[in-house]
């Protein structure tokens, strides 16, 4: 079974720009969760999906978003970027909710 | 509000030294706990979980955990470490009810094991 997948892997850009960033989970798993890695916070939760519905949410501002498809592949998106963004992207898939947790490789997001 | 506090940041061992590796966490209800592991260049993985029964499990490579309800605590252990356990260590509480659940981490504990 291939794993989760991410794209891109890694990501330049500018403050106030937005990006998107796309996971693709196991087959079979209806959860995604994402999280936020830096070196100072560890692992932050960011959202968790299942069936198409946000289900849970970090404390994390409004400039972060995200969806997932019918497919359950999810995308998350951070519009306004700042510095403080710049942040190693987990994404992270389960069977059910609640369950072990499949992580991605991340995407490693860099804001100039 | 609910948290997860791993003790030890960094910790050092020379091979076939013993290891544990501290985890509490705060919540009064019904918990799933998980020990995740991150070797250098490698995506997280689970190494063991806990969700109900034997409070002491096993997972790979030879490393076990202990749930202490009383004590909030699911530590882990192993009795001989080896070079190849370098790495970083999260504990992980996923709390909640049945169709809402939140994922806390710890903030990791970074293992280097001296060969």
């Amino acid at each position: 079974k291939a794993g989760v997948t991410q794209t891109p892997r890694y990501l330049i850009k500018t403050r106030g720009q937005q990006v998107t960033l796309s996971c693709s989970p196991i087959s079979g798993h209806r959860s995604v969760s994402w999280y936020q890695q830096t070196p100072g916070q560890g692992l932050q939760f960011l959202f968790e999906y299942f069936s198409e519905t946000q289900r849970n949410k970090g404390n994390f501002p409004g400039r972060f978003s995200g969806r997932q498809f019918s497919n359950s592949r999810s995308e998350m998106n951070v519009s306004t970027l700042e510095l403080g963004d710049s942040a190693l992207y987990l994404c992270a898939s389960s069977v059910i909710l609640g369950d072990e947790q499949y992580f991605g490789p991340g995407t490693r997001l860099t804001v100039t | 509000a609910q948290s997860v506090s791993q003790h030890n940041h960094h910790v050092i061992l020379s091979e076939a030294a013993s290891l544990e590796l501290g985890c509490n966490y705060s919540y009064g209800g019904t918990v799933n706990l998980f020990w995740y592991v991150q070797y250098p260049g490698q995506h997280l993985q689970l190494l063991l979980k806990y969700f109900s029964g034997d409070p002491l499990v096993k997972g790979i490579k030879g490393f076990e955990a202990e749930f202490i309800k009383s004590k909030f605590s699911f530590n882990l252990r192993k009795p001989s470490v080896q070079w190849s356990d370098t790495a970083e260590y999260f504990c992980a509480v996923n709390a909640g009810t049945s169709g809402t659940y939140k994922y806390i981490f710890g903030t990791g504990t970074r293992l280097k094991v001296l060969a």
